[in-house]
C-alpha cells in the first residue's frame, strides 16, 4: 500500500539550475509532510518539513509546497550545488502515528 | 543536537549467530524506531516504542527481537537470520511519534 509516491527515480540538473522534487500521497489524514536527504551508506538526513495548516515553507535554498487539493508536495533547490547530488526522500504522516516515506527520487546536480 | 548513534556500523553474521545491535539517543525523545532499508529502497519500519511501550510491526520475522532498556537506549537482538535479512538497518528517534524523525548513520548487516 503506497501512500506516498515520487514517480520520478532520478532527476539530473545542472548547476546553478533549479532542482523541482515531486511527491503525491493518497491519505487525505496525513497533516505532516517531510524531506529527508540520503547520501550512500549514511542514515537520511532531515531536511525541511511543512504542515497541512501550510502551502509554502522555505529554508534557506530549499522551500517546499504543499497542494492539498492535489495531494502533492514538492521541494525546490535553488542554486543547485553539487554537494546537494543524493537521493531525496518525502515522508508524510499524521500526528501521533507512522511515518511513510515515498520510493525516492536521486538527484544529480552537474558542475 | 540532534545526534542518534549506532553501533556497530558494519556486522558480518553467520545464519546461526545471535548479535545485538544499539542504538543511542540523549535528546529526551520519547519514540525510537528500528527502520530496514535496501537498497534503491525507501525505509522500512520494523519497530517503534513509544514512551518506552512497544508497537510491532505485524510482518517482522520473530527473529528480530527489539529491546528497550530505558527512554535513551534501543537494541535490536539478531538471531538465525537469513542472507535476504542483508539490508542497512536504521535506527531513529523522534520527539512524539509523527513528528521529525531523527536518524542514525545505520548498521550495515551481512548475513553470510
Amino acid at each position: 500500500d503506497q501512500q506516498v509516491k515520487q514517480n520520478s527515480p532520478s532527476l539530473s540538473v545542472q548547476e546553478g539550475r533549479i532542482s523541482i522534487l515531486n511527491c503525491d500521497y493518497t491519505n487525505s489524514m496525513f497533516d505532516y509532510f517531510l524531506w529527508y536527504k540520503k547520501y550512500p551508506a549514511e542514515g537520511p538526513t532531515f531536511l525541511i518539513s511543512i504542515s497541512s495548516i501550510k502551502d509554502k515553507n522555505e529554508d534557506g535554498r530549499f522551500t517546499v509546497f504543499l497542494n492539498k487539493s492535489a495531494k502533492h508536495l514538492s521541494l525546490h533547490i535553488v542554486p543547485s550545488q553539487p554537494g546537494d547530488s543524493a537521493v531525496y526522500f518525502c515522508a508524510a504522516s499524521v500526528l501521533g502515528g507512522d511515518m511513510r516515506f515515498g520510493a525516492g527520487t536521486r538527484l544529480t546536480v552537474k558542475p | 543536537d540532534t545526534e542518534v548513534t549506532q553501533t556497530p556500523k558494519h556486522l558480518v553474521m553467520g545464519m546461526t549467530n545471535k548479535k545485538s545491535l544499539k542504538c543511542e539517543q540523549h535528546m529526551g525523545h520519547r519514540a525510537m524506531y528500528w527502520y530496514k532499508q535496501k537498497a534503491k529502497k525507501p525505509p522500512e519500519l520494523m519497530f517503534v516504542y513509544s514512551y518506552e511501550k512497544l508497537s510491532i510491526n505485524e510482518s517482522v520475522p520473530s527473529r528480530f527481537s527489539p529491546e528497550c532498556p530505558n527512554s535513551s537506549l534501543l537494541n535490536l537482538h539478531l538471531h538465525a537470520l537469513q542472507p535476504e535479512d542483508s539490508a542497512l538497518y536504521l535506527c531513529a528517534s523522534s520527539q512524539t511519534e509523527g513528528l521529525v524523525v531523527y536518524f542514525g548513520p545505520g548498521t550495515r548487516l551481512t548475513v553470510l
